[in-house]
This record gives structure tokens, sequence and C-alpha cells, in this order.
């Protein structure tokens, strides 16, 4: 099976610009999480959707959006770029099964290097 | 609110030793703990998962505890090699014990394995 597939790999842009990351999960899996990495801060959650579905939100403001489309594919958007946006961003799948007993072992992408100038 | 510490940023062992690293978390119950490892530029990978119920898990040369009486878990690689170089996090649900949810990931301890 392939794997997480996100793109673009590095992007750089400038402070109040807009960017938009997409990520392919693994075929079959239905949950989709994105994560922001930074030195300071460690793996911080973003957002997971599920079916389509924003399921869980992390503490980020608003600038910060996603969507996931039939096919399980997410996009996450990133309106009026500042410069602590700079991170690795990264895009998790999981089976998600439902009901008590399931975990939530993520499968992670290897990440979108965005610099903000 | 949760809490989740790896006491070490960075822990230098020699080869052939055992590396033992630490997650500590406050304010918690979790249903189950994993452990991730991450190289540079790369997205974290599943390494092992252990429930609540259970003391010890492993898996070849890797071994994990879960103490929920401490708020603990610790995770052990025997007989190392400089190829088990690389950050390693550990992630608990982010739902109060719920089986459902995001993970709240530590920050991670940079293990380098010196020949």
């Amino acid at each position: 099976k392939a794997g997480v597939t996100q793109t673009p790999r590095y992007l750089i842009k400038t402070r109040g610009q807009q960017v938009t990351l997409s990520c392919s999960p693994i075929s079959g899996h239905r949950s989709v999480s994105w994560y922001q990495q930074t030195p300071g801060q460690g793996l911080q959650f973003l957002f997971e959707y599920f079916s389509e579905t924003q399921r869980n939100k992390g503490n980020f403001p608003g600038r910060f959006s996603g969507r996931q489309f039939s096919n399980s594919r997410s996009e996450m958007n990133v309106s009026t770029l500042e410069l602590g946006d700079s991170a690795l961003y990264l895009c998790a799948s999981s089976p998600r099964a439902q009901g008590l007993g399931s975990t939530d072992t993520q499968y992670f992408g290897p990440g979108t290097r965005l610099t903000v100038l | 609110s949760q809490k989740i510490e790896q006491n070490s940023e960075a822990l230098n062992i020699q080869e052939g030793k055992t590396a033992t690293l630490t997650c500590n978390y406050t304010n918690y119950s979790p249903a189950y703990l994993q452990w991730y490892r991450q190289d540079p530029g790369r997205g974290p990978v599943f390494l092992l998962l252990i429930r609540e119920n259970e003391k010890e898990k492993r898996k070849e040369r890797l071994k994990v505890t879960f103490d929920t009486t401490l708020k603990q878990s610790l995770f052990h690689i025997t007989a190392s090699q400089p190829a088990d170089s690389a950050t390693y996090l550990c992630a608990l649900d982010g739902n109060y014990g719920g089986s459902q949810g995001n993970l709240i990931f530590g920050k991670g301890t940079k293990l380098s394995v010196k020949p």
C-alpha cells in the first residue's frame, strides 16, 4: 500500500499570503489529521476530518482551516500568514475504527516544510 | 490541562547499551499510550501501543511499560545500534480516557547512539 503523500514538500511564502497544503491518505483510511511541528512547541494537533466532517479541533486560530473530500483526500489552508506559522505541517491518516477499544494510531506523511518570510 | 513531558531532550549512549526514555503525564487518564520514531526531515513512524490495562509490551528489541499509578511510561531499546539514533515521541489519546480522539504528543527525546 502506498503511504500518506503530501504536496508540496517545501513552500516559501511571505507574510499576509495564504497557503493550501494537500494530503492523500493511505487507501482505505477515512480519518485525516493535521499537525504543526515546530522546534519550540513540538507536534501540535490542528484538526481531524472523518468522512468529510471535522471531528476534532486543536487550539489554533481560525486562520487555520481544512476540508476533506469524498475520496478522503484533505487540504489545509492557512490565511494571512504570520512569521510564526513557519513549521513542518504533517498530515496523518488512520483507519479510525469506531467504538470502544479502538485506537488512533497515526500514519504520517513526510510533511510540508512551510517557511514564511 | 493535560500535560505530557519527556524528561530528556537528548540522550547519548554507547552502542550495545540499553536506552531508556521516559514519558510522564499529568491531569490525565489515557486509555492508551503510543511511541513513535521520527528521523530528520520525515514524519513520525508508529512503533508500539500499550493500553491502560497492560503493564508491558515488547517488539523485538523494544519494550514499553505503562504505570498508570505513577502516570509514566518507559521506552527501552536493548542492544542499541547507531541506526536507532532518532527522536522518539510519546503520544496519548486526547479524549480523557476515551477511545476516540486526536493524539497529544510529547516534545520528544533525541537519542544518539555512538559506535
